[in-house]
């Protein structure tokens, strides 16, 4: 069974638009983080944002805004007046601990094209 | 710290020969991650260690792949023989709490 989904495969927006990517998990542990990552063009895996599960409060950075909902199993980040810089491959991720050792798992990704 | 380091940035080699990619972890990071990137199959994860430990290499496509971490700070990833359906950037991820990526291994199989 998948254990993260990002249904939007690829997205596109035009310069200020405010766009949001969507990421569903599944996990049966009560202790887990989630995550979000970069990959711009140039290749490299970015850490933006970790979330973990006791923690349900929203959080904004800048242009950024992440949506923890432990109810639907959300975890929705949304960028503000996107801007071409933004144009990425977006990838959410889900950390169990399990017995101690750590299982890092990744969506399929979401490519944002911002066009000027 | 110098993050998550990997080498080679770059290798081509030819159908058959075996290739060995290479990982240095962050200090103090227990865990450790091989993952695979292709177009068609995003990133996989292949294989994931816990104190030097394999834990789980269920994502390890075949046989003819193998990895090692003999200790703490060193991990390895063998391909032998190498096909051209290997063909693909292999990223090692070293986590505590917080994955951290080195830059990337692109493989290419001729």
């Amino acid at each position: 069974a998948q254990k993260v989904t990002q249904a939007q495969t690829e997205i596109s927006v035009v310069e200020k638009e405010d766009v949001t990517l969507d990421c569903v998990y599944e996990t049966r542990d009560t202790t887990y983080y989630l995550f979000w990552y970069k990959q711009p063009p140039s290749g490299e895996l970015v850490f933006l944002i970790r979330r973990n599960s006791f923690d349900e409060q929203n959080e904004i950075s800048g242009r950024y805004s992440w949506n923890f909902q432990k109810s639907t199993s959300s975890f929705n980040f949304t960028i503000t007046a996107s801007q071409v810089v933004d144009s990425a491959v977006y990838f959410c991720a889900l950390l169990e601990t399990q017995g101690g050792s750590e299982k890092l798992v990744f969506g399929k990704g979401t490519k944002l094209t911002v066009n000027p | 710290d110098a993050g998550v380091i990997q080498s080679p940035r770059h290798e081509v080699t030819e159908m058959g020969q075996e290739v060995t990619l290479r990982c240095k972890p962050i200090s103090g990071h227990n865990s450790l991650f091989w993952y695979r990137q292709t177009m068609m199959r995003g990133l996989e994860l292949l294989i994931y260690f816990n104190n030097n430990v394999p834990i789980d290499d269920s994502g390890m496509p075949e046989d003819r792949f193998s990895a090692k971490m003999p200790n703490a700070s060193f991990s390895t990833l063998k391909i032998q023989p190498s096909e051209p359906r290997d063909s693909a950037v292999y990223f090692c991820a070293s986590s505590f709490r917080r994955a951290f990526f080195g830059q990337g291994t692109r493989l290419t199989v001729v």
